[in-house]
């Protein structure tokens, strides 16, 4: 069965500075998708980056980036210049034919 | 508007009260999904569903139904609530599942079972 594990709970980083959120995910299959979400305080969910497993070139989306290792089954997501508004909590999914299956969360904290 | 509308924001309940959470999109999507949220445990799947009459369990079926009558609405039933399903619920829908394509989220709905 496939699964997503988020090892960081909680990450806190000083604005304008860079922060890398981890997430792993174990599959045997070698086309899928991974995603990355977001839900500040208002629990809003918010699509922020999507990655084509089939793709060897890491997607970005403005300050937002991943680095997709596939053979490690990695897929960490890179922020820059963290801004205030960058303070929630993200998901990292993984979407393979009608399961779409997330990881427990990574809380990110925005220090002023 | 794109969107999925979930209703209610917040419900509280006593346990063996019937209820039913409402969920309707208006993008013409095949997909549609129940999750609930747990401090913790993130995100988990309810039941969901690729099409109309066609409707499967997630990782946590249990104590939930669901139904998918029409293509847009696809409503979350709780026969009999108890505590422990308390939680947020999401409802979501996209084009496809399977196809890498955007979940759209409704608001959630923060239900107290007591």
């Amino acid at each position: 069965a496939q699964t997503v594990t988020q090892s960081q709970p909680e990450m806190s980083v000083q604005e304008a500075e860079t922060v890398t959120l981890s997430c792993t995910y174990d599959t045997s299959e070698s086309d899928y998708y991974l995603f990355w979400y977001k839900q500040p305080p208002s629990r809003q969910m918010i699509l922020v980056i999507r990655q084509e497993a089939y793709k060897q070139q890491n997607a970005t989306e403005n300050r937002f980036s991943v680095n997709f290792q596939k053979a490690a089954k990695s897929f960490s997501l890179k922020i820059s210049d963290s801004q205030l508004g960058d303070a929630a909590m993200y998901f990292c999914a993984y979407d393979r034919d009608d399961k779409i299956i997330f990881g427990k969360g990574t809380r990110l904290h925005i220090l002023p | 508007e794109a969107q999925v509308t979930q209703n209610p924001r917040y419900l509280i309940t006593v346990t063996g009260k019937k209820l039913t959470v409402t969920c309707s999109q208006n993008m013409n999507h095949e997909y549609m999904s129940w999750y609930r949220q747990d401090p913790g445990l993130g995100l988990r799947q309810i039941y969901y569903s690729m099409n109309v009459e066609v409707t499967d369990k997630g990782d946590v079926p249990e104590g939930y139904k669901v139904s998918r009558k029409e293509k847009r609405n696809f409503p979350l039933i709780l026969e009999s609530p108890s505590p422990n399903q308390t939680s947020l619920y999401f409802c979501a829908s996209s084009l496809g599942g399977g196809l890498g394509e955007k979940l759209f989220f409704g608001s959630g709905t923060q239900l107290s079972v007591l």
